[in-house]
């Protein structure tokens, strides 16, 4: 069955610092991937997709990610963090049939 | 506009008591989701519905029952409560398709004394 794994438990990061969460899935094929964010408190909210096509995707509040096919990696990126990205960040697969797998997540903590 | 809508939000059982999670989407999707969450876990798929009147399990369905009452609704049912399922528990709907993602509702959190 597909995995997901998600390189950092906790990231603590300034203000203006870049970001980088890594993803990875443990097979190929054809794949859906998805980043997921979830402020505390709050539900799982989409910050972008990949489907097919440019590898680069650009999502909502400035992050964007990179899907690598033959590292079988989405990894998520924003050049520069604000207090208000303090969240939990998901990635999320879709391979076959209705299923999503996702990761353990990470918890950002960004500092003012 | 609504989207998915869970109730209740909060709920504490003692152990072996039942409780119904309801959901309900107003955004006319056919594919309906029950997951729980827990610290460090992720999110764990407890069952799926693709269509109305279609259910099946997901990675970890045991102690649990769904009824998809209609493409609305999607109930997710504990005959029995236990302490291993304090837990929150979303709620997600999507279009069929490949191209559609999940949309949540607000979660439910469930304490089993």
């Amino acid at each position: 069955a597909q995995s997901v794994s998600q390189h950092n438990h906790h990231v603590i990061l300034s203000e203006a610092a870049s970001l980088e969460l890594g993803c990875n899935y443990s097979y190929g094929g054809t794949v859906n991937l998805f980043w997921y964010v979830q402020y505390p408190g709050q539900h799982l909210q989409l910050l972008l997709k990949y489907f097919s096509g440019d590898p680069l995707v650009k999502g909502i509040k400035g992050f964007e990610a990179e899907f690598i096919k033959s590292k079988f990696s989405f990894n998520l990126r924003k050049p520069s963090v604000q207090w208000s990205d303090t969240a939990e960040y998901f990635c999320a697969v879709r391979d076959y049939g209705q299923n999503f797998v996702f990761g353990p997540g990470t918890r950002l903590s960004v500092l003012p | 506009n609504a989207g998915v809508t869970q109730t209740p939000k909060f709920q504490v059982l003692k152990t072996g008591q039942s409780m119904t999670l309801q959901c309900a989407q107003d955004m006319n999707h056919n594919s309906m989701y029950w997951y729980r969450q827990d610290p460090g876990m992720g999110l764990r798929l407890i069952y799926y519905s693709a269509s109305e009147g279609t259910t099946d399990k997901g990675e970890v369905p045991n102690g649990y029952n769904v009824s998809r009452l209609n493409k609305r609704e999607f109930s997710l049912r504990l005959e029995s409560a236990a302490p291993s399922q304090t837990s929150v528990y979303f709620c997600a709907s999507r279009v069929t398709g490949n191209t559609g993602e999940l949309f949540f509702g607000e979660g439910s959190r469930l304490t089993v004394l």
